[in-house]
This record gives C-alpha cells, structure tokens and sequence, in this order.
C-alpha cells in the first residue's frame, strides 16, 4: 500500500513571491502517479497538477511546478508568483497505475500574506 | 453547469437516525466515488464504483451503503448514524485518465 507524507502542516508566504510545498511518498509499485490538489475555503477539491512517474521531466501548469525526484521519492510543488487566492489546503496523492484509489496527505495549509 | 453535484450540502441529524446524500455527475465519465474528509481534514477513500459496478470499497461500518442507479449518480446512504460519523463526504468522478478527479462541493453531515 502506498503512504503519503505531508510534514509541515502550515506555510505562509508574501504576495508575489515564490513558495515550495514539501510531499513524500512511499509505493513498492514502478508504475504511479502523484498529484497535488488544492482546496479553497469554499471546500471544493480542484486538480493542481499531476506527474507520471515514468516522465523524467517535471511537470508544470503556469505558476504551478513541481520538482520529482523519484529516487528520494519526494514530489514538492512549487508556487511562483503567490496570489491570495493561491490560499487553501494543499493536499498531495498518489495512485499506483491500475488502481482507482487515490491517497491522500494530511494536507498543508497554505496563507497568503498582502 | 455544475459538473459534479452533491445534495444537501449540510445535513444536521440525530444519532441514530439514516440519512443519504446523492451525487450526479453530467462528465460521461465511468468511475464516480465518495471520500470522508474528518475533523483534521484527512481525506480517505470510501468507495469507488465504476460503471455502476462497486471496485472499491475500503473497510467501511456496513451501516453505509453506496448505491449507483446508472453511471452518473452515486448516492450514499447511511444508517444509525453516530456521532464519529460526523464529517465532510465528498463525491467524485474520473475519467479513466488516473486520478484526475472532479470533486462536488461536499456534503457536512453533523450528528448530535
């Protein structure tokens, strides 16, 4: 079974600059993915970003990176350019290739600071 | 349009009592789900069914019961609630690209 590792529980960053979100993972599979989701104060879960664990190249969706490295398995996000809606819970999950179950960290609040 | 959709959104009851929640999805997708988020906001898995068949289900009180009358509802019932049943539940659908889901808003159900 794969586990997934969130050990800051709360980061704060200034407007417009730049913060990283720590995630670890463990999984005896070769074949998964991992993703990070975010979810505002309104509740809802939205998809931020994902990787395939086959891709050696890190995955990016505008402001939003992340940095894989496979072997210490850790999978951080990066947040360029904060904005105050980029406040929210962060959860990073992994699911292992031919699974539908998705797991979950604990989550990482996140506060943007004006 | 609302593309995952769950009812209600808040639900406060008595212990003891059964409730359900519905969920619809308007995605065409396949695999629709339902996750427990608790107090700490840890989010787990409950159930997965796909295409109104149930792939997971994940050591849940039996006292919870998914039903999926077609591919785009997945209602959860719940019976002789208790007080540690307390929590958000959040519906969820999925292409079959892996874990790319579509969450709804959640359901807060509160049990006094």
């Amino acid at each position: 079974a794969q586990t997934v590792t969130q050990s800051q529980p709360e980061m704060s960053v200034q407007e417009a600059e730049t913060v990283t979100l720590s995630c670890t993972y463990d999984t005896s599979e070769s074949d998964y993915y991992l993703f990070w989701y975010k979810q505002p104060p309104s509740r809802q879960m939205i998809l931020v970003i994902r990787q395939e664990a086959y891709k050696q190249q890190n995955a990016t969706e505008n402001r939003f990176s992340v940095n894989f490295q496979k072997a210490a398995k850790s999978f951080s996000l990066k947040i360029s350019d904060s904005q105050l809606g980029d406040a929210a819970m962060y959860f990073c999950a992994c699911l292992q290739g031919g699974s539908e179950k998705l797991v979950f960290g604990k989550g990482m609040k996140l506060t943007v600071n004006p | 349009d609302t593309a995952v959709s769950q009812t209600p959104k808040y639900l406060v009851t008595q212990m003891g009592n059964d409730k359900s929640i519905k969920c619809e999805q308007n995605l065409g997708h396949d695999t629709m789900y339902w996750y427990k988020q608790d107090s700490k906001k840890f989010l787990k898995i409950m159930f997965s069914y796909n295409n109104k068949e149930l792939i997971i289900n994940e050591t849940v009180p039996n006292r919870f019961s998914p039903k999926s009358p077609d591919k785009a509802h997945l209602n959860l019932h719940i019976n002789s609630l208790e007080l540690g049943d307390s929590a958000v539940y959040f519906c969820a659908s999925s292409r079959r690209v892996a874990g790319e889901l579509f969450f709804g808003e959640g359901s807060r159900l509160t049990v006094l």
